[in-house]
């Protein structure tokens, strides 16, 4: 079955622990993103990556890393999760805009 | 700076008849695509519909349409016959520039009343 794969789906963790949420697509998709969802905000784009090795900042950057070592996978970072970035996490992919964007089942983070 | 806009917080639509829903953008790219998303209340995110900028015909799919303004620069969906089911929020998203960079409105939440 076609999908992207986010991981995990809840998570709890502490301020300052270091936590990557995996994203894996297995449509051999080139493009790839991250969002984040808050209420009233509607989706807002952390990152996105159009290739291999190829990444550029989106709208809210700040506090997150990204890595596009295959093209398969687009892990999200947080080096130092603050209560701030307490949110529901989306990742997406694409082979091309006309096909629409398929999106994970979401990430529902709550750092403490 | 690329924008998209939706001005309806909240819209209610009776059971069978059809609803639009409102969407502006604001971009200076000459090509560009537009979306157009549906979460329902288990918050999966699902592609209804999408119009690209060179496009020569609005975009339709089943129930869904996009009437594509260019020069208004709007891009309003109309669910046509609406359905228990399109109870959701729906969120219309512009493609700006390089592919994979999507923007995303603030979203309606459409209610259809029985």
């Amino acid at each position: 079955e076609a999908q992207v794969t986010q991981n995990p789906r809840y998570l709890i963790t502490v301020t300052g622990k270091k936590l990557t949420v995996t994203c894996s697509q297995n449509m051999n998709h080139e493009y790839m993103s991250w969002y984040r969802q808050d209420p009233g905000l509607g989706l807002r784009q952390i990152y996105y990556s159009m290739n291999v090795e190829v990444t550029d900042k989106g709208d809210v950057p700040e506090g997150y890393k990204v890595s596009r070592k295959e093209k398969r996978n687009f892990p999200l970072i947080l080096e130092s999760p603050s209560p701030n970035q307490t949110s529901l996490y989306f990742c997406a992919s694409s082979f091309r805009g006309t096909y629409g964007y398929t999106f994970g089942s979401g990430t529902r983070l709550t750092v403490v | 700076a690329q924008k998209i806009t939706q001005t309806q917080p909240g819209m209610f639509v009776q059971e069978k008849e059809a609803v639009t829903l409102d969407c502006t953008y604001d971009t200076s790219d000459p090509s560009y695509g537009l979306f157009w998303y549906k979460q329902p209340s288990s918050g999966e995110m699902i592609f209804l519909i999408y119009q690209g900028s060179y496009d020569q015909q609005n975009a339709t799919e089943g129930r869904y349409s996009l009437n594509f303004q260019k020069a208004r620069k709007s891009a309003n969906l109309v669910i046509s016959a609406s359905q228990l089911g399109d109870s959701a929020m729906y969120f219309c998203a512009l493609e700006r520039g390089s592919q994979g960079n999507l923007i995303f409105g603030k979203g309606t939440k459409l209610s259809v009343k029985p």
